[in-house]
């Protein structure tokens, strides 16, 4: 089955710094793949995804890149902020049509003004 | 905006105690799950539903596991036999959608601590 690395495990970052966040999936059949965010005692929150056909996407300050080749995909925060500081979930889904989403360990972000 | 809300919030029991956690999900979505996080750890797929039966299930998800749609607006976990390594926070998601994968929202979870 699909397995999903993500590194660093956590990331200290002054204030307007960039973050990056990198995973590695195993299943070359996984064609979509989200990033979560969780602040304390919430659920996972979608703050961007990709899917197989595209390389890269961004939104605002958050962008995320796909390496299908290699099978890695990484997140990408520029000027961060002390609100950006939560866990942070990649994940990546099978090709089943029902979306098993499988997540990797999680970043812990903390970003210092 | 509509959200996935889950009770309890948090529930305590003994060890052996049956186990019932609740969850509404969106109102449109057709796709319902539940997740599990231990402490610390990563979040792990329970189990998907569609079209009132269980569509997948991890390994996890073994006979002390159910869910039930009874009514068309909750979705329910049921831990029939609780044990102290079923502690962990569940979240229930849903999505609509069919066919290619799409965001899935999650409830806030249900912290369950055994005893």
């Amino acid at each position: 089955g699909e397995n999903v690395e993500q590194h660093p495990s956590t990331l200290s970052v002054q204030e307007g710094d960039s973050a990056v966040i990198k995973c590695t999936y195993s299943d070359s059949a996984s064609n979509y793949f989200p990033w979560y965010k969780q602040e304390l005692g919430k659920g996972p929150q979608l703050i961007i995804d990709i899917r197989s056909n595209v390389g890269e996407k961004k939104d605002q300050r958050i962008a995320v890149t796909l390496n299908k080749t290699a099978k890695h995909f990484s997140l990408h925060i520029t000027e961060t902020q002390p609100e950006d500081s939560a866990v942070y979930f990649c994940a990546a889904c099978p090709n089943t049509g029902f979306q098993k989403l499988v997540f990797g360990t999680g970043t812990r972000l903390l970003v210092s003004p | 905006e509509p959200e996935v809300t889950q009770t309890p919030s948090h529930q305590v029991t003994q060890m052996g105690q049956e186990v019932i956690l609740r969850c509404v999900p969106i109102s449109n979505h057709l796709y319902f799950y539940w997740y599990r996080q231990i402490l610390g750890q990563k979040v792990e797929f329970l189990v998907s539903f569609y079209n009132n039966e269980i569509s997948e299930k991890s390994e996890i998800f073994d006979d002390q596991f159910s869910v039930e749609r009874p009514d068309g607006s909750n979705f329910t976990l049921k831990i029939r036999s609780t044990k102290l390594e079923d502690s962990a926070m569940y979240f229930c998601a849903s999505r609509t959608g069919l066919g290619q994968a799409g965001e899935l929202f999650f409830g806030e979870g249900s912290r369950l601590t055994v005893l």
